[in-house]
């Protein structure tokens, strides 16, 4: 049972223009969303979050929207950067007495061509 | 600041063979994780400590993982025996705590194959 999916397993885009990652999720008990950025041989590192009581939190160039009714997120880079390059994770927290897990997508390869 | 450490970054070992992988967190972080990650797949919680208690484990398999958090600081999780579909990276966080939005910071991780 996959609570969060990425569909999309890449995404090719060119420098300076807007990247969009998707995420989408069936619990409605997750409070938080997360984006995580990894580069290879390297740990996840934390992008942006929102709570699930928003629906917009921006941070420089990265943007990330929830849709709670239909229980989709999304990550818009303006303008993409050829170092944003890299696999980009949508993770969600579990609230309640869940000590806070985070449970997380697939993962989906960013590539931005200079 | 220091960040997350981990040892050793690689490991190849036979199937059946036992191994151990070490974390040493960020100073001060309360919370502990360790994750397991499936080539093509994200990062899946094996166990959660609170300072040295564990406070999630349900996804550790049970008869062969085991991990420890002495003095609720450095962790060891160890495989044994190991099987091949334990080839994974394996991945520790840690955070300030887990009742908050504490982002979880990770380190590099192991990336132990099983032939």
């Amino acid at each position: 049972d996959q609570q969060v999916k990425q569909n999309s397993p890449s995404l090719s885009v060119q420098e300076g223009r807007i990247s969009i990652l998707n995420c989408d999720y069936t619990n409605s008990m997750f409070d938080y969303f997360l984006w995580y950025k990894k580069y290879p041989a390297e740990g996840p590192t934390f992008l942006i979050s929102i709570s699930s009581i928003k629906d917009k939190n921006e941070d420089g160039r990265f943007t990330v929207f929830l849709n709670k009714s239909a229980k989709h997120l999304s990550l818009h880079i303006v303008p993409s950067q050829p170092g944003d390059s890299a696999v980009y994770f949508c993770a969600a927290r579990t609230g309640g007495t869940s000590y806070g897990k985070l449970t997380f997508g697939q993962g989906t390869i960013l590539t931005v061509h200079p | 600041e220091a960040g997350v450490a981990q040892s050793p970054r690689y490991k190849i070992i036979e199937k059946r063979q036992s191994v151990a992988f070490w974390c040493n967190p960020i100073s001060g972080h309360a919370t502990l994780y360790w994750y397991q990650q499936i080539l093509g797949q994200g990062p899946k919680l094996l166990i959660q400590f609170q300072n040295n208690g564990v406070v999630d484990d349900s996804q550790l398999p049970k008869d062969r993982f085991s991990a420890e958090r002495l003095k609720g600081v450095d962790s060891t999780l160890k495989i044994q025996p190991a099987k091949l579909e334990d080839s994974a990276v394996y991945l520790c966080a840690s955070s300030l705590g887990w009742g908050g939005p504490y982002e979880q910071y990770f380190g590099p991780g192991t990336r132990l194959t099983v032939t």
